[in-house]
C-alpha cells in the first residue's frame, strides 16, 4: 500500500501521560498536514509541513503539542499530559506541491485518554 | 476566519433518488472548493474540486457540484443514489490562496435499498 499510513490505529491512554503518533507520507508528497476530528465535526486543521518546514500551526494546537518532520519524511505529534479533551481522531494528509490540493489522507490515530 | 455550513447532518434516501447536499461558506475572496467522502471504514477521500473556470464541475462516480458565487454555495448532486454511496461527505474550502482546508460538519448519508 503506497498511501498514508499512520501508526498506531489506536491508543488509549491515562490522564497526563504523553503520546506520539507517527505519519508516513506518500513519498514523493512534500507538504504534510495534521487534522484532529472529534464525533460530529469535520476535520480541523492543527498544522502543516512543506518539507522539514512547519509553515503554520492552528491557535487550537496548545503549548502541550508539538509536531515534527525532520527530514521531510515521515512525521511525528506528541501530545505531553493529556486531558480528556484531547481524545480524538488524529488524521495525517499529505499533498504535492503542484498546485493541486488533493489530500491524501490517512486512517487515522483514534486517542482515547482516561 | 472562513466558516463553512452543511446543514443537512442526517440524510436517508431510497436507492435512485436524487441527491442534493448543500454547503455555504462565509468568506468573501477567492476560494478553492472541494467534496470529499469517507465510506465506512475507510478515510478520507477527494471526491470533486473547483479552483476556477466551469462552476459546474464533476466527479467521480457520477457526482457534480455547483459554484454559486452569489450565493456563496457549492452544493453536491447526483442524480440517482446508488446503495454504496452511503458514507459521510464533508465539503471544504481553502481561502486566499493558503494551504489548509477548513470543513464543514459532514453529512451523514444512508442509501436504503
Amino acid at each position: 500500500d503506497t498511501g498514508v499510513s499512520q501508526d498506531p490505529r489506536h491508543k488509549i491512554t491515562k490522564r497526563g501521560q504523553n503520546v506520539t503518533f507517527r505519519c508516513d507520507p506518500i513519498s514523493e508528497h512534500n507538504r504534510l498536514y495534521w487534522y484532529r476530528q472529534t464525533l460530529g465535526q469535520g476535520p480541523e486543521f492543527l498544522t502543516y509541513f512543506q518539507n522539514e518546514a512547519q509553515l503554520e500551526k492552528s491557535r487550537l494546537l496548545s503549548d502541550r503539542f508539538s509536531a515534527e518532520r525532520p527530514k521531510g519524511s515521515f512525521s511525528t505529534l506528541e501530545i505531553q499530559r493529556t486531558e480528556q479533551g484531547d481524545s480524538a481522531m488524529y488524521l495525517c494528509a499529505s499533498s504535492d506541491v503542484q498546485g493541486n490540493e488533493k489530500l491524501f489522507f490517512g486512517s487515522g490515530t483514534q486517542l482515547s485518554v482516561l | 476566519a472562513q466558516s463553512v455550513s452543511q446543514h443537512n447532518h442526517h440524510v436517508i434516501l431510497s436507492e435512485a433518488a436524487s441527491l442534493e447536499l448543500g454547503c455555504n461558506y462565509s468568506y468573501g475572496g477567492t476560494v478553492n472548493l472541494f467534496w470529499y467522502v469517507q465510506y465506512p471504514g475507510q478515510h478520507l477521500q477527494l471526491l470533486l474540486k473547483y479552483f476556477s473556470g466551469d462552476p459546474l464541475v464533476k466527479g467521480i462516480k457520477g457526482f457534480e457540484a455547483e459554484f454559486i458565487k452569489s450565493k456563496f454555495s457549492f452544493n453536491l448532486r447526483k442524480p440517482s443514489v446508488q446503495w454504496s454511496d452511503t458514507a459521510e461527505y464533508f465539503c471544504a474550502v481553502i481561502t486566499g490562496g493558503g494551504n489548509k482546508l477548513t470543513f464543514g460538519t459532514g453529512t451523514q448519508l444512508k442509501v436504503e435499498l
